[in-house]
């Protein structure tokens, strides 16, 4: 079965630089994910696709401070120069034969 | 850059049809590289894939859904469409559509719409 596992929360001071993890279910390690951001009274936004060789593309207009990466069936998400309006929600999403899957999120704080 | 727009009432009464309807911009809906998604998020919580659709129709439902739902395209009007019948309480939620590239990527969302049910 096709599971996307995130932490519930993280944070991180402002500034600094913060790494959130998605993680999949075993025998899925080549999948691709898909990053989310999902600021407070907000729809989501597509921030990036990252491949299970850690290579990334991101969507329209994400600043670089947004990067992926990945080891194993981990699939990371790092924001460096943490801002005040990056404290949001965070999805990975993937997909598999007729189904699509949403991670639980993380809801990122800014300190 | 895809634009989405749901439409459709915020509030429906328990076992009655939930219709809403997504209008596609900036783009067509009969592109063979996309699939058009359904999308909700009950109040305080996460994201749930409700269905897909392509262009010409071929669809895939979440399974704890399948039973109520019908998902359709109009390819003459760019929209796609979403029925779930016999709705309780449970069901109240943002209701998002979406573009999925390659029929992979969620890669454009709408804003979303919250439908309410409660008699």
């Amino acid at each position: 079965q096709l599971v996307l596992t995130q932490s519930p929360s993280a944070s991180a001071s402002l500034g600094a630089s913060v790494k959130l993890t998605c993680t999949l279910t075993s025998g899925h390690n080549n999948y691709a994910i898909a990053w989310h951001q999902q600021q407070p009274g907000k729809g989501p936004r597509y921030l990036m696709k990252v491949n299970s060789d850690g290579s990334h593309s991101k969507g329209d207009g994400i600043p670089d401070r947004f990067s992926g990466s990945s080891s194993g069936a981990e699939r990371y998400l790092t924001i460096s120069s943490l801002q005040s309006d990056d404290e949001a929600d965070y999805y990975c999403q993937t997909w598999g034969t007729g189904l699509w899957v949403f991670g639980g999120g993380t809801k990122l704080t800014v300190l | 850059q895809l634009q989405l727009q749901e439409s459709g009432p915020g509030l429906v009464k328990p076992s009655e049809t939930l219709s809403l309807t997504c209008t596609v911009s900036g783009g067509s809906i009969s592109s063979s590289s996309y699939y058009w998604g359904w999308i909700r998020q009950p109040p305080g919580k996460g994201l749930e894939w409700i269905g897909s659709i392509n262009y010409s129709g071929s669809t895939y439902y979440n399974p704890s859904l399948k039973r109520r739902l019908t998902v359709s395209v109009d390819t003459s009007k760019n929209q796609f469409s979403l029925k779930l019948n016999s709705v309780t309480a449970a069901d109240t939620a943002v209701y998002y559509c979406a573009s999925i590239a390659a029929r992979r990527i969620v890669d454009y969302w709408g804003q979303g719409t919250l439908v309410t049910v409660s008699s």
